[in-house]
């Protein structure tokens, strides 16, 4: 089946730790981008890669880290310098370009205590 | 940061209704719009990019028109059903900034028998 996997889908963490969220596709897209969501708000953009061995900050990306090793995988750290981590993460991915539709993963909900 | 807004925040419609939400983003440096549906416990997913002035797309009941010059989109939604009850996000794309969209708060939609 095509698709992204998003897992765990629930992670707990106590402050201060690092913690990294995986997303993992097989639909050969060269773009993934990770999301954050919280109460009330639209879906914020963290960092996104349009090719391997290159990524982007989007508008929060502050205490997060991320990396693009292969193109399947866009693991995004969650560092104890983010300030508010406890949030939806969701990740996506696309072609390359503005006109592509992206595509989501089920979703991580990261609480950290 | 770029502005987009959406409205109303959410709408309460009886099954068979016609409603219709709107999206406001610049109307300077326009590329593309999206517009996804997000149900509960499900995925966001897209229905339809929109990359021209004056565009308008259809879906089954569901239509969207665009208005780059003014900043604006409207999503109809023709006879409303239960299962079109969902989130309906809009997101900019400007140009120069290659695959990243900004999204809107969203339009929170409830059909009831």
């Amino acid at each position: 089946d095509g698709g992204i996997t998003q897992s765990p889908k629930y992670l707990f963490r106590k402050e201060g730790q690092n913690v990294t969220l995986s997303c993992e596709q097989n639909l050969n897209h060269d773009a993934m981008y990770w999301y954050r969501q919280d109460p009330g708000q639209g879906l914020r953009l963290i960092y996104y890669s349009q090719i391997v061995n290159d990524f982007q900050k989007g508008d929060i990306a502050e205490g997060y880290s991320v990396s693009r090793e292969k193109k399947e995988s866009f693991p995004l750290t969650v560092t104890s310098a983010q300030k508010n981590p406890t949030a939806f993460y969701l990740c996506a991915t696309s072609g390359t370009g503005g006109i592509y539709e992206q595509y989501f993963g089920p979703g991580t909900r990261l609480t950290v205590t | 940061i770029l502005n987009v807004e959406q409205s109303p925040q959410s709408l309460h419609v009886q099954e068979g209704d016609s409603t219709n939400f709107t999206c406001s983003f610049p109307s300077s440096n326009f590329y593309a719009l999206h517009w996804y549906r997000w149900e509960t416990a499900k995925s966001p997913e897209a229905l339809f990019v929109m990359t021209l002035n004056g565009d308008e797309k259809k879906k089954g009941r569901i239509s969207a028109t665009l208005n780059t010059k003014e900043g604006y989109s409207y999503l109809y939604i023709k006879g409303s059903q239960p299962e079109d009850s969902a989130t309906y996000l809009c997101a900019f794309i400007g140009t120069g900034t290659a695959s990243k969209l900004t999204f809107g708060t969203g339009t929170r939609l409830q059909v009831t028998l």
